[in-house]
């Protein structure tokens, strides 16, 4: 069964710092892996994905992330945090033979100041 | 930058009326999906749509809803008779490209309803 897990509800850190917000991942299939995020009252904004090729993907606002698949991981990173950072981020998993999502729990991301 | 629209941003109904959620999709997306987020849980998967027909569902995705492209621009959810337990934040969702794709899904700002 297709599945995601985010360990961490919630994540703080010091702007100006390094971030990493956990993910892990288990397909049937190849994995296609994408991380959103959501501000207050607003949708699930796309920051990133992995389909295949390098294991560091770049995307959005600075974030990156590193696909690992001996250790089923897909952890976000961001190399020096801001305020603004400072959302509901969400990892999603996507077997390669199906359409739907399967979002993780999310993790609840404090950047102070 | 397109964006996926929904309205109404917040539905209040009464336990076994009958609601309507609407989304426009992003204008040359292929793909509609409705997903829900149960305060406090994940976020989960209702059903795909594609060519006016539903392209997959979930268990969830019972007799209880349906869904509709009445026109050119809307898609529609609708949920038969609510129940308490329908009380969640609506998403929905497009895609350019065609199922099992590596294509993204584009969220929308989700309905929260509330059933009384």
């Amino acid at each position: 069964a297709q599945s995601v897990a985010q360990p961490e509800d919630q994540v703080n850190v010091a702007e100006g710092n390094p971030l990493t917000v956990k993910c892990t991942y288990s397909v049937s299939g190849n994995p296609y892996l994408f991380w959103y995020v959501q501000y207050p009252n607003r949708g699930l904004q796309f920051l990133l994905k992995y389909i295949t090729g390098d294991n560091l993907v770049k995307g959005s606002y600075g974030f990156e992330a590193e696909f690992n698949k001996s250790q089923t991981s897909f952890h976000l990173k961001k190399p020096s945090a801001l305020v603004s950072d400072s959302a509901l981020y969400f990892c999603a998993v996507r077997d390669s033979g199906f359409n739907k999502f399967y979002f993780g729990s999310g993790t609840k991301l404090n950047v102070k100041p | 930058e397109p964006e996926v629209t929904q309205t109404p941003s917040h539905q209040v109904t009464q336990m076994g009326q009958e609601v309507i959620l609407r989304c426009v999709p992003i204008s040359n997306h292929l793909y509609f999906y409705w997903y829900r987020q149960i305060l406090g849980q994940k976020v989960e998967f209702l059903v795909s749509f594609y060519n006016n027909e539903i392209s997959e569902k979930s268990e969830i995705f019972d007799d209880q809803f349906s869904v509709e492209r009445p026109d050119g621009s809307n898609f529609t959810l609708k949920i038969r008779s609510t129940k308490l337990e329908d009380s969640a934040m609506y998403f929905c969702a497009s895609s350019l490209l065609t199922s099992g794709s590596t294509d993204t899904q584009y969220f929308g700002p989700g309905t929260r309803l509330t059933v009384l």
